[in-house]
């Protein structure tokens, strides 16, 4: 069974810095792109960063380009974001999820809450 | 970038409805097109993907249309449990996105 867990989420000031984690098991990690999707508070979902299964090749929302970065580490079968000058229109559940060799996301973490606020 | 929009923002049905959602691309997607629905304070659930193919375990009432720039989502016969909100997105090319996302209502 396909498993994803965000952690890392929490409450941090304009222009603070946070780096979420996304532990993910059941599958074969290296194989498979994956991505981060984020949904402010009471808004829809915006599609954030992806990366390929090898880590060689990263894709960014303009939003977030040159402040955030994807990454993974396939031995510990685990991905990040590592988020830079955060903004309070940051502030959104970011979730975690693995995409199919197509590229549509076929399983979801339950998500981590960040919170960007003076 | 391609943008995504949906309509309607929200539909009012009733059990037993038919209903359909449309999803237009600001540039061609070719079949490259999902749906998801999402309850509240869940993650998304995929329903479909490659514009037509229903998922793995996700009831035969769901189905999906289109390509190019134009797509639909339609439930033929609405449950109790379908009331959710509906997102379609593109993954033909990089960044991917999400349409804005049609909130349907029990009438």
């Amino acid at each position: 069974e396909v498993q994803l867990s965000e952690s890392g989420g929490g409450l941090v000031k304009p222009g603070g810095s946070l780096r979420l984690s996304c532990a993910a098991s059941g599958f074969t990690f290296s194989s498979y792109a994956m991505s981060w999707v984020r949904q402010a508070p009471g808004k829809g979902l915006e599609w954030v960063s992806g990366i390929s299964g090898s880590g060689d090749a990263t894709y960014y929302a303009d939003s977030v380009k040159g402040r955030f970065t994807i990454s993974r580490d396939n031995s510990k079968t685990t991905l990040y974001l590592q988020m830079n000058s955060l903004r309070v229109e940051d502030t959104a559940m970011y979730y975690c999820a693995k995409d199919r060799p197509q590229g549509n996301i076929d399983h979801w973490g339950r998500g981590a809450r960040v919170t960007v606020s003076s | 970038d391609i943008q995504m929009t949906q309509s309607p923002s929200t539909l009012s049905a009733s059990v037993g409805d038919r209903v359909t959602i449309t999803c237009r691309a600001s540039q061609s997607v070719s079949k490259w097109l999902a749906w998801y629905q999402q309850k509240p304070e869940k993650a998304p659930k995929l329903l479909i993907y490659k514009a037509s193919s229903l998922e793995s375990g996700v009831p035969s009432r769901f189905s999906g249309s289109g390509s190019g720039t134009e797509f639909t989502l339609t439930i033929s016969s609405l449950q109790p449990d379908d009331f959710a909100t509906y997102y379609c997105q593109q993954y033909n090319s990089y960044p991917y996105s999400f349409g804005q996302g049609t909130k349907l209502e029990i009438k």
